[in-house]
Order: structure tokens, then C-alpha cells, then sequence
């Protein structure tokens, strides 16, 4: 299996503009989550999905981020409108089951001019 | 309210230099402890889980070690390629989401 896909690789953008970062899950796998990582905070959730369905989504930081998983296999977080205080690595993991060991992607780094 | 804090944030050792990580967990009812291992420009990749007190896993120079109140992470005789930066994470009883520390910073000098 190839891992957990995510692309871009890296993102740079100007502040307003709209950021679509998608990620492909391990076959198989029903869980999927979305982490933010910086050096000030570090790993934070932001949302995850279970069989396709968001779960808990209380990691958002606000209403210019959302997530959809139309399917088992692909996955978007979308931020509209970008913020210099969006930059960061963003991770897609998904596992096989809740309480299972993650597999990460190699990561998206957003960098918000 | 649920933590997670690593110790030392680096580390630096030289080659064959053994040592430990530690990871203080405060959590109502945990579920699991997690190990990590991430490299730069990389994903974190899972290393070891433990669920018990007293629980041990091993994995080549690693060594997990879980009490009531903390995870030691023992590295042997650690080689260059075992430079990262280690993550633990608790997930609790009471819901399935990770609580992540900051990581430990490993550096070995050859």
C-alpha cells in the first residue's frame, strides 16, 4: 500500500485566497482525521470522520475552515479566506479503528503570505 | 483536565550514549499510550502502544515502559539514525481523541 497520500506537498498563497488540501486514505481504513501542526501549539485535531461522516469538528478554529469526505478514498480541508495565522503543516491520518494506531501523511506545508 | 508533557524538550547524546525519554500523563482513565517517531519534513509514524501499568514493548534500541502516571521511551546504545523527534500521545476512556505532547527532540552525534 502506498500510505496515506496528501497533496500539495507544499502551498503558498496570499492572504483572502481560497486553500484546498486533499488527502487519500489507506484502503480499508474508517477513520480519518485532519491535524494542524506548529511549533507553538504542536499536533492539534481539527476535525475526523468516521465512514465518511464527520464526527467531531471542534478542532475547526472558525468558519473559514471546512471539511468534506464525499467518499472512502479522498478527503478536502478547505480554508476560505487564508490568513497569515493559517501556516502551518497540516497532516491527514486515518487508521483502522478509533482506538488504533494512526498512519500520517507526509504532511502539506501551508504557507499564508 | 487532560495532559500530556515530555521531557527534556532535546536531547543531545553521542553515539552509543544510552538514555530516556519521559512522557507525564495526567488523564481520567486512559485508554492507551502512544509512542511516535517523527522525522523532518515527515509524518508521524506509530512506534508502540501501551494500555497497562507495567506493560514493556521493545523494538531494536527502543524500549517502552508505561506506570500509572508517566511513559519512559529507553533508548540503547542509540545510533545517528535514531535522530527525531519523539511524540507521545494518551487517548482516554472517555473519548477517542489523542492528547499529544510536544515532543522530545533527539539528536546523536556520531
Amino acid at each position: 500500500d502506498a500510505g496515506v497520500i496528501q497533496s500539495p506537498r507544499h502551498e503558498v498563497t496570499e492572504m483572502g485566497q481560497e486553500v484546498t488540501l486533499r488527502c487519500k486514505p489507506i484502503s480499508g481504513h474508517d477513520y480519518l482525521f485532519w491535524y494542524r501542526q506548529t511549533m507553538m501549539r504542536g499536533l492539534e485535531l481539527l476535525i475526523y470522520f468516521n465512514n465518511n461522516v464527520p464526527i467531531d469538528d471542534s478542532g475547526m478554529p472558525e468558519d473559514r475552515f471546512s471539511a468534506k469526505m464525499p467518499n472512502a478514498s479522498f478527503s478536502t480541508l478547505k480554508i476560505q479566506p487564508s490568513e497569515p495565522r493559517d501556516s502551518a503543516v497540516y497532516f491527514c491520518a486515518s487508521s483502522l479503528g478509533a482506538s488504533e494506531k494512526l498512519f500520517f501523511g507526509s504532511g502539506t506545508q501551508l504557507s499564508v503570505l | 483536565e487532560d495532559q500530556v508533557t515530555q521531557s527534556p524538550e532535546a536531547l543531545r547524546l553521542q553515539e552509543g550514549e544510552s538514555s530516556s525519554l519521559n512522557c507525564s500523563y495526567t488523564v481520567s482513565g486512559l485508554r492507551g499510550l502512544f509512542w511516535y517517531r517523527q522525522d523532518p519534513g515527515k509524518g508521524p509514524e506509530f512506534l508502540f502502544t501501551l494500555y497497562s501499568a507495567g506493560e514493556e514493548k521493545e523494538k531494536e534500541r527502543l524500549k517502552a515502559t508505561l506506570t500509572k502516571k508517566e511513559s519512559f521511551l529507553h533508548i540503547t546504545a542509540p545510533k545517528p539514525e535514531d535522530s527525531a523527534t519523539y511524540l507521545c500521545a494518551v487517548q482516554a476512556n472517555s473519548n477517542y481523541q489523542l492528547i499529544w505532547g510536544a515532543g522530545t527532540k533527539l539528536i546523536i552525534k556520531p
